[in-house]
């Protein structure tokens, strides 16, 4: 089973900055790789699949990178709606993993 | 707009089985693999497992032998039935529609709200 370690934890923000977030392999899972961004009570919402492909409705703020074992979810110019906890999961080998998360507050 | 929808009981015994129900509404459940996803209380996300509407399903093997994924394409709902709890799988569990093709897929949109599970006597 692939494990997906995300980084940091948690991420300080202020409105308006932007935010890198890290998601790393146990191996390679090539470009197969999702974002998710989760609020309390909400229902998890696909951000990027096939690592840099941003889903229907996304906004070009959030864009995603990388292949192999390292992956970046970039978030640009904060908006107060991106607080939230994100997630990565690699879907190249069964059964799919998902990272433990990193939560965006506001600084 | 495709909309999933979980529903069941938030208290099940130790020993007894789990059954949720997903209800898909606002598109059709044919032609797409299903799956259910949990997270118990701070810990990360679990596949549980995936069905096509044709009834084919696959599980993690860290579940299979418990878990049983079933269809039923004319109410456009899909079940997960968990036997043998025990306090490990108290969780909020999601269903979600995996997307992508072939060996392609595996990624999941849309997700349902979730629905917490408590297992306790």
């Amino acid at each position: 089973e692939i494990v997906m370690t995300q980084s940091p934890a948690t991420l300080s923000v202020s409105p308006g900055e932007s935010a890198t977030l890290s998601c790393r392999a146990s191996q390679s899972v090539r470009s197969k790789v999702a974002w998710y961004q989760r609020k309390p009570g909400q229902a998890p919402r696909l951000l990027i699949y096939g690592a840099s492909t941003r889903a229907t409705g996304i906004p070009a703020r959030f864009s995603g990178s990388g292949s192999g074992t390292e992956f970046t979810l970039t978030i640009s110019s904060l908006q107060s709606e991106d607080f939230a906890v994100y997630y990565c999961q690699q879907y190249n080998n069964w059964p799919v993993t998902f990272g433990p998360g990193t939560k965006v507050d506001i600084k | 707009q495709v909309q999933l929808q979980e529903s069941g009981p938030g208290l099940v015994k130790p020993s007894e089985t789990l059954s949720l129900t997903c209800t898909v509404s606002d598109g059709s459940i044919s032609n797409y693999y299903w799956s259910w996803i949990r997270q118990p209380p701070g810990k990360g996300l679990e596949w549980i497992g995936y069905i096509y509407s044709s009834g084919s399903a696959d599980y993690n093997p860290s579940l299979r032998g418990r878990v049983i994924i079933s269809v039923d394409t004319s109410k456009n709902q899909f079940s997960l039935n968990l036997s043998s709890v025990t306090s490990a799988d108290t969780a909020l569990y999601y269903c979600a529609r995996m997307r992508g093709v072939g060996a392609t897929r595996g990624w999941f949109d849309p997700w349902g709200q979730g629905t917490l599970v408590t297992v306790s006597s």
